[in-house]
């Protein structure tokens, strides 16, 4: 069965520092793997996708992503975070030999940057 | 504003009661998600849609709820008989396959509460 593990409830950072939110995903062969934001009265909002190529992928406003498949990991990564970075960041992946184009989320985490 | 829309973003019910949600998604897209989302968790998949075709559903998708797509456009998630576990928000996502992997829009939600 597809999952998404997102191991901190929480990430705490200063405003200026670099910024992990971690991932770790288990599916059947290649994975096709997502990063959402979602505001406070928002919907989730798209970031940055990994399908295949490059293992570093960029994304929306500054962020960016490792594929590690050793890992089975994909962390999402900024260089210099911001306060209105702030928000809830969920990985989301989805199977590529899957017929089914669902999306298995992770539970989230929440980013607070403090100025 | 061109983005997913539903309607109507807050609904209060008492158990018991029908509920229908609509959602709106980006034009000329040809997919269309509902996902259902509690506190602390992370969007889980109820179905999914091709133009009008309902593809897949998921098995927390009880003979209580049902969703159309006429004509391929705007999607209605209906519940029956509300119970307060239906509680939740209820995210709709539409997207385009045109080539590679099409990443899902994300609508702002309807937030049922069920007293």
């Amino acid at each position: 069965a597809q999952s998404v593990a997102q191991p901190e409830d929480q990430v705490n950072v200063a405003e200026g520092n670099p910024l992990t939110v971690k991932c770790t995903y288990s599916v059947s062969g290649n994975p096709y793997l997502f990063w959402y934001v979602q505001y406070p009265n928002r919907g989730l909002q798209f970031l940055l996708k990994y399908i295949t190529g490059d293992n570093l992928v960029k994304g929306s406003y500054g962020f960016e992503a490792e594929f590690n498949k050793s890992q089975t990991s994909f962390h999402l990564k900024k260089p210099s975070a911001l306060v209105s970075d702030s928000a809830l960041y969920f990985c989301a992946v989805r199977a590529l030999m899957d017929s089914s184009y669902k999306l298995i989320f992770g539970s989230g985490t929440r980013l607070l940057v403090r100025p | 504003d061109t983005g997913v829309s539903q309607d109507p973003r807050h609904k209060i019910t008492k158990r018991g009661q029908n509920v229908t949600f609509r959602c709106d998604p980006i034009s000329e897209h040809n997919r269309l998600y509902w996902y259902r989302q509690t506190l602390g968790q992370g969007p889980e998949f109820l179905t999914y849609f091709q133009n009008e075709a309902q593809l897949e559903k998921s098995r927390l998708l009880s003979d209580r709820f049902s969703a159309e797509r006429p004509k391929g456009s705007f999607s209605t998630l209906e519940i029956q008989r509300t119970e307060q576990g239906d509680s939740a928000m209820y995210l709709c996502a539409s997207s385009f396959r045109d080539r590679g992997v099409d990443e899902q829009f994300f609508g702002p939600g309807t937030r049922l509460t069920v007293l």
